[in-house]
């Protein structure tokens, strides 16, 4: 499994734009990159998958570029409610296991 | 759709006694499982890969006969701590792959153990 790395954490205030970037060096053929989202003392919360360009849904952007050893997480707009810890995981898409690993996560402080 | 349930919610037991968890997915067919373990501050740490039907997988250092994980139902999915001690104490949480999708996980909303 693709190990990833990400900065530890972020500040940010409301209203901006966030970018979270996540290196994946050993990024296999197969492999997708799926964000998470976790408050405390909650389970994570999928964001947005994806595996190469962009990927746009309601909450999030996933730009990921031709090389695939990288991928950002861009958060429109936030607001204090995005105060959490984002998770960036690589791994296969399919497979009889397919467990996902999880990093150490950016912790996104989000300032009024 | 895609909900999953975990009970108890928090739990608080003395050292020695065995605690189970469940793990439940109510609108949906889960044949893969996962549990994790969280201490604070840090991230999930992978403990074991629970298949309906079968014995559960686990991650190298966790021990399987003091986390016992059983897999009965394609719905159901439990996780027994048993003789638990102080160190046990943690946040639990499991994850359900929907059977027939692919990478995306459904995490339920975790199960706070802790042992006095």
């Amino acid at each position: 499994l693709a190990k990833t790395t990400q900065p530890i954490s972020m500040d940010s205030y409301e209203g901006q734009e966030v970018n979270i970037t996540c290196s994946h060096n050993n990024i296999a053929t197969n492999d997708y990159i799926t964000w998470y989202q976790q408050f405390p003392s909650q389970g994570p919360r999928f964001i947005i998958q994806g595996y190469k360009t962009k990927v746009t849904n309601e909450v999030a952007s996933l730009f990921i570029p031709a090389d695939r050893k990288s991928s950002t997480l861009s958060l429109p707009r936030v607001s204090l409610s995005d105060t959490a810890v984002y998770y960036c995981l690589v791994g296969q898409k399919g497979g009889a296991t397919n467990k996902l690993i999880f990093g150490t996560g950016t912790l996104l402080a989000v300032q009024p | 759709g895609a909900v999953v349930s975990q009970h108890p919610s928090w739990v608080i037991c003395k050292s020695g006694t065995s605690v189970k968890i469940e793990c439940r997915s109510l609108d949906f067919q889960a044949t893969t499982m996962f549990w994790y373990r969280q201490f604070p501050k840090q991230s999930l740490m992978l403990m074991a890969t629970s298949n309906e039907g079968s014995k559960a997988t686990y991650e190298q250092g966790v021990e399987k006969d003091k986390f016992l994980i059983n897999h009965a139902s394609l719905t159901l999915s439990t996780l027994t701590v048993t003789s638990a001690h102080p160190e046990d104490s943690s946040f639990y949480i499991c994850s359900a792959r929907r059977e027939g999708s692919y990478s995306e996980q459904f995490f339920g909303p975790g199960t706070r153990l802790t042992v006095l």
